[in-house]
């Protein structure tokens, strides 16, 4: 079955400092990996997804993740936070397929110090 | 364009009520995703519906779930005598396809309080 695993429900960097959110994950089957935002009382937004072409994805304001499978890793970052960059961050794996049905980790606060 | 709509933003029940929550996907989308949100349990897939078929129905935590999708578009979601525990907030997302690696469009989510 598969999993993802988000290392750390909450993070505090101070603004214009490197943000790194971590996720690793678990599939039987070469993966499709997304990350989502949320800001509060809003939906998902999707940041940027990993569909097998290159391993390196850049999304949208700023953020990039890198795969590496051979950590099974998925890890976002990005160089210089922004205090709008506050919010709640996703981690999802799916196979894809004839369902592409997303499972979720547990999800990283981000909390962006002035 | 508009995006996924979900009505209503917020729902406050008594237990053992009935209640339904409405999903308005992005036009043209065939493939439409009920998700839960809860404190304890996180994200959860509910069920999925290609057009007014629903394939997956794998995420649904009872038989007091239900859920039906019209003319391949609006969705409905039926929770029967509702419980404290399904109080939560309910995500609706639509996709050109349930195929391959088309992401998800969520919705803004329906905020439900059961009392």
């Amino acid at each position: 079955a598969q999993s993802v695993t988000q290392l750390g429900s909450h993070v505090s960097v101070s603004e214009g400092a490197l943000v790194l959110l971590r996720c690793n994950y678990s599939s039987s089957v070469p993966p499709y990996l997304f990350w989502y935002v949320q800001y509060p009382n809003q939906g998902l937004q999707l940041l940027l997804k990993y569909t097998s072409a290159a391993t390196l994805v850049k999304g949208i304001n700023g953020f990039e993740a890198e795969f590496k499978k051979s950590e099974t890793s998925f890890h976002l970052t990005k160089p210089s936070a922004h205090m709008s960059d506050a919010a709640e961050y996703f981690c999802a794996v799916s196979e894809g397929g004839a369902t592409n049905k997303l499972i979720f980790g547990t999800g990283t606060l981000l909390a962006v110090q002035p | 364009g508009a995006g996924v709509s979900q009505s209503p933003s917020n729902k406050v029940t008594e237990k053992g009520k009935d209640v339904e929550l409405r999903c308005d996907p992005i036009s043209g989308h065939t493939a439409l995703y009920w998700y839960r949100q809860s404190l304890g349990q996180g994200l959860e897939f509910l069920i999925y519906f290609q057009g007014n078929s629903a394939p997956d129905k794998s995420g649904l935590p009872s038989d007091r779930f239900s859920a039906e999708r019209t003319g391949g578009s609006v969705s409905t979601l039926t929770i029967q005598r509702t419980q404290q525990e399904d109080s939560a907030v309910y995500l609706c997302a639509s996709s050109p396809t349930g195929w391959g690696t088309y992401e998800q469009y969520f919705g803004p989510g329906t905020r439900l309080t059961v009392t």
